[in-house]
């Protein structure tokens, strides 16, 4: 059974600060690793498709690395914003497996 | 923007009985999927569908469970006599290509909950 981890479970922050967050993955047969943003009450989002070891991804305030021979990336949120409040998820993909999604980290982004 | 679409919304219904989720995925992909949630446990791969039959399945989709595609739009999840235990979120999923780095699209999910 695949285990994907990620840590914190749930995160406070104040506005303007900046955090980040892991999500570990065997490090074995890696494929590709997804993050998606879940707010409240809508669906899932991807923001980053990772694939290669040392792949860095940006989009706005947010940004993403991979490691794959040690198995975690970090995301992190520079400047947060009461908008940026959601489950943030990982999903890892083993070579011809299907995506194993990590248990997320709620943030809670505090005005 | 194209987008995932499930009905319905919420459905609530008494142990025993079949119950039918319905998924309509962006009309162009290919590769659809369920996933569930209970209530404050992680998200949990249920089955992926691909050209018109299963390609994987988890444990959890069971004989109570089967999925369909009627008619080339609607992909449907069916649980066949639900138990308490079936109580979550379903989600339905699509993503376009045969890699799995294509991202997933998802629906905004039906919650069923089971008395």
């Amino acid at each position: 059974i695949l285990n994907v981890e990620q840590s914190p479970q749930s995160l406070h922050v104040q506005e303007g600060d900046s955090t980040n967050f892991t999500c570990s993955f065997p490090s074995s047969n890696f494929y590709a690793l997804h993050w998606y943003r879940w707010e409240t009450a809508k669906s899932p989002e991807a923001l980053f498709v990772m694939t290669l070891n040392g792949d860095e991804k940006k989009k706005g305030r947010i940004s993403a690395t991979l490691n794959t021979k040690e198995g975690y990336s970090y995301l992190y949120i520079k400047g947060s914003q009461p908008e940026d409040s959601a489950t943030y998820l990982c999903a890892f993909i083993m070579y011809g497996q299907n995506f194993v999604f990590g248990p997320g980290t709620r943030l809670s982004v505090l005005p | 923007e194209p987008e995932v679409t499930q009905t319905p919304s919420h459905q609530v219904t008494q142990m025993g009985q079949e119950v039918i989720l319905r998924c309509v995925p962006i009309s162009n992909h290919l590769y659809f999927y369920w996933y569930r949630q209970i209530l404050g446990q992680k998200v949990e791969f249920l089955v992926s569908f691909y050209n018109n039959e299963i390609s994987e399945k988890s444990e959890i989709f069971d004989d109570q469970f089967s999925v369909e595609r009627p008619d080339g739009s609607n992909f449907t999840l069916k649980i066949r006599s639900t138990k308490l235990e079936d109580s979550a979120m379903y989600f339905c999923a699509s993503r376009l290509g045969q890699t799995n780095t294509g991202e997933l699209f998802f629906g905004e999910g039906s919650r069923l909950t089971v008395l």
